[in-house]
């Protein structure tokens, strides 16, 4: 079964630019998402088809998607947005999620 | 505002069974794919499976861990989505969320809904 990786933790620091990867066989062929969630919250999408924001989410979210990674980048990163990441992808006609990224404003 | 509220949830004893909804508004529902996503406790998100709007087939989807247990449903009269639980496990035991799909990805969320599953 198909399968997205992402490393457990990511620190930054106030100001900085955060890059959170998503590993996955060939996940540049297919369209890459991604989910902040904050503690006790539901998730709220930042990025899809790769690189699109929804309305709402800042400029300075964004999203990258080539060979086998999908990058969520975060300049200027604020203390609001320490909070879990979760990538997903497509696989035929199932959903996969990544494991899940806890970043962590220092 | 889309609004997806989740009802249902409460404590069963394996092998059990507990349907779930959800009642959207503030869209046009019977346009929309939909899904159900899981997180268990402490857990990252799982999809669960998706139907797609009649006007689309109306098909499922659905992941490994619940095919042949879980079954979607909607009802667009009542802009109502469900998920059907049957033989319930343990490891079934999560927040399960309704939300939207299109473009591929998860655009709504509901707030979820606790499925306890115990002896």
């Amino acid at each position: 079964s198909y399968e997205l990786t992402q490393p457990p933790s990511v620190p930054v620091s106030p100001g900085q630019t955060a890059s959170i990867t998503c590993s996955g066989d060939k996940l540049g062929d297919k369209y890459a998402c991604w989910y902040q969630q904050k503690p006790g919250q539901s998730p709220v999408l930042v990025i899809y088809e790769d690189t699109k924001r929804p309305s709402g989410i800042p400029e300075r979210f964004s999203g990258s998607n080539s060979g086998n990674t999908a990058t969520l980048t975060i300049s200027g990163t604020q203390a609001m947005d320490e909070a879990d990441y979760y990538c997903q992808a497509w696989d035929s006609s199932t959903v996969v999620f990544g494991g899940g990224t806890k970043l962590t404003v220092l | 505002e889309v609004q997806l509220v989740e009802s249902g949830g409460g404590l069963v004893k394996p092998g059990g069974s507990l349907r779930l909804s959800c009642a959207a508004s503030r869209f046009t529902f019977s346009n929309a794919w939909m899904s159900w996503v899981r997180q268990a406790p402490g857990k990252g998100l799982e999809w669960v499976g998706r139907i797609k709007s009649k006007t689309d087939g109306g098909t499922t989807d659905y992941a490994a861990p619940v095919k042949g247990r879980f079954t979607i449903s909607r009802d667009d009269s009542k802009n109502t989505l469900y998920l059907q639980m049957n033989s319930l496990k343990t490891e079934d035991t999560a927040v399960y969320y309704c939300t939207t799909t299109s473009h591929g990805s998860f655009h709504y969320w509901g707030q979820g809904t606790l499925v306890t599953v115990s002896s």
